[in-house]
């Protein structure tokens, strides 16, 4: 059984570039979940995707986007990147069965904004 | 607006001691509390609570929730350098009506382990 995998593991741009990061979920799981974590701070939830869709947001703005594949895989886009936008983002998988969720969580994506 | 509070934020202790870590939550339909250690990079997951007084352990760790009180606890005894992470403390909610809103996390507890 698979983890969670995700790419790249650390990657530099500077303000106003674009990013994609990408996930794979775990074997099994249907739903995905972003997360970022700046420097110090716990995990702060991005967005989640189930059946492809969008099924819940946090406080971010809309220029972060997502996508989710028929495999369950999942894309994290970040455009006109802000300095603030430096953090370790996490991407995380679970099965959506009505109960509780436990996720599980990749080794993330380290972007630095110059 | 969901909040977690993790106490200490460091801690420092000799092999061998036992710690007890802090998590008080404000959370809105209440769901679930987990526990995760993260060491480098990747949270892994430790214990889910969703009923008061029933404590979770797994070997030396084990975990408790106080859903009056709005609180738990994550005990690690007879510590080993293997355990020096962040611990990481959340909760999940029932779905609003807009959705999932995802875990909402502490700050954590930067445990160090001195030999």
């Amino acid at each position: 059984e698979t983890g969670v995998t995700q790419s790249p593991t650390h990657l530099i741009k500077t303000r106003g570039q674009q990013v994609t990061l990408r996930c794979s979920s775990q074997s099994g799981h249907n739903t995905v979940s972003w997360y970022q974590q700046a420097l110090g701070q716990g995990p702060q939830f991005i967005f989640q995707y189930y059946r492809e869709e969008e099924n819940g947001r946090g406080n971010f703005p809309p220029r972060f986007s997502g996508l989710q594949f028929p495999n369950y895989s999942s894309e994290l886009n970040v455009n006109a990147l802000e300095l603030d936008d430096s953090a370790l983002y996490l991407c995380a998988s679970s099965l959506q069965v009505g109960g509780a969720n436990v996720l599980t969580f990749g080794a993330g994506s380290r972007l630095t904004v110059l | 607006e969901d909040k977690v509070v993790q106490s200490p934020l460091s801690l420092v202790v000799h092999e061998g001691d036992t710690v007890t870590l802090n998590c008080s939550y404000e959370v809105t339909n209440f769901r679930s509390l987990l526990w995760y250690k993260q060491e480098k990079k990747a949270p892994t997951f430790l214990f889910m609570l969703t009923s008061s007084g029933i404590e979770k352990k797994s070997g030396r760790l084990s975990s408790i929730l106080d859903k009056k009180e709005l609180f738990s606890i994550l005990n690690i005894t007879a510590t080993q350098t293997g355990d020096s992470a962040v611990y990481l403390c959340a909760v999940e909610a029932y779905y609003s009506g807009g959705g999932a809103d995802g875990l909402t996390f502490g700050k954590g507890t930067h445990l160090i382990i001195q030999p």
